[in-house]
């Protein structure tokens, strides 16, 4: 069946470091991802998508990198800020009849100064 | 301003009691969705609607039902035949098939 996956459920970083948040998902026919920020109590906040005929999309301080052939995305977060904590879900979109987002169970990421 | 909105953001409700969530956009979107959330899990689908007057079941609609009478509204109806329903209801909205889906900011229902 169709399953979207994170590898890690927290990730601690260092205020300026890098931070890499990984997504696994199952199914070869997905053509759409999507990366959410949800803050505590909020809905979940659009960050970056990226199509199935791109390998790699930039916005400013993200990075979202797509690997079909290992079904695997991850987001890139340049220089952390405390304000990037929150739980960062990816979401895959199967195209072709109704199309629905499927949601991963989210990695939360913790920012200390 | 252009968005969607979610009502109430806190909803109570009595063993046996139906409750109806609702759940209005402006954004002229065609797709509509209703998901559960679970604290520190991720979003599961309730229901979505690709447009008016059609929907469809998603991972987890037993003991939910759902209307699609107009395309701006998209109100989510807890049953009393859903036996957890306590929990954090994210609605959404996108232009259809391939579009980024814009959230409401929750109702969180506790069965009292």
């Amino acid at each position: 069946g169709e399953s979207v996956g994170l590898h890690l459920p927290t990730l601690s970083v260092q205020e300026g470091d890098n931070s890499i948040i990984n997504c696994a998902y199952s199914n070869s026919a997905s053509d759409y991802f999507i990366w959410y920020k949800q803050e505590s109590g909020k809905g979940p906040q659009f960050i970056i998508d990226i199509r199935s005929n791109m390998d790699k999309r930039q916005g400013q301080r993200v990075t979202v990198l797509l690997n079909k052939t290992v079904k695997h995305l991850s987001l890139q977060i340049a220089a952390t800020q405390p304000g990037d904590s929150a739980v960062y879900f990816c979401a895959v979109a199967f195209s072709g009849g109704y199309n629905k987002l499927i949601f991963g169970a989210g990695t939360r990421l913790a920012v200390h100064p | 301003d252009g968005g969607i909105t979610q009502s109430p953001k806190y909803l109570f409700r009595k063993e046996g009691q139906n409750v109806t969530l609702s759940c209005e956009q402006n954004l002229n979107h065609d797709a509509m969705y209703w998901y559960r959330q679970d604290p520190g899990q991720g979003l599961r689908l309730i229901y979505y609607s690709q447009i008016v007057n059609d929907f469809q079941k998603g991972d987890i609609a037993e003991g939910y039902s759902v209307s699609r009478e107009k395309k701006e509204s998209f109100p989510l109806t807890v049953t009393s035949a859903q036996k957890n329903p306590t929990a954090f209801y994210l609605c959404a909205s996108s232009a259809g098939g391939g579009f980024e889906a814009f959230f409401g900011q929750g109702t969180r229902l506790t069965v009292v």
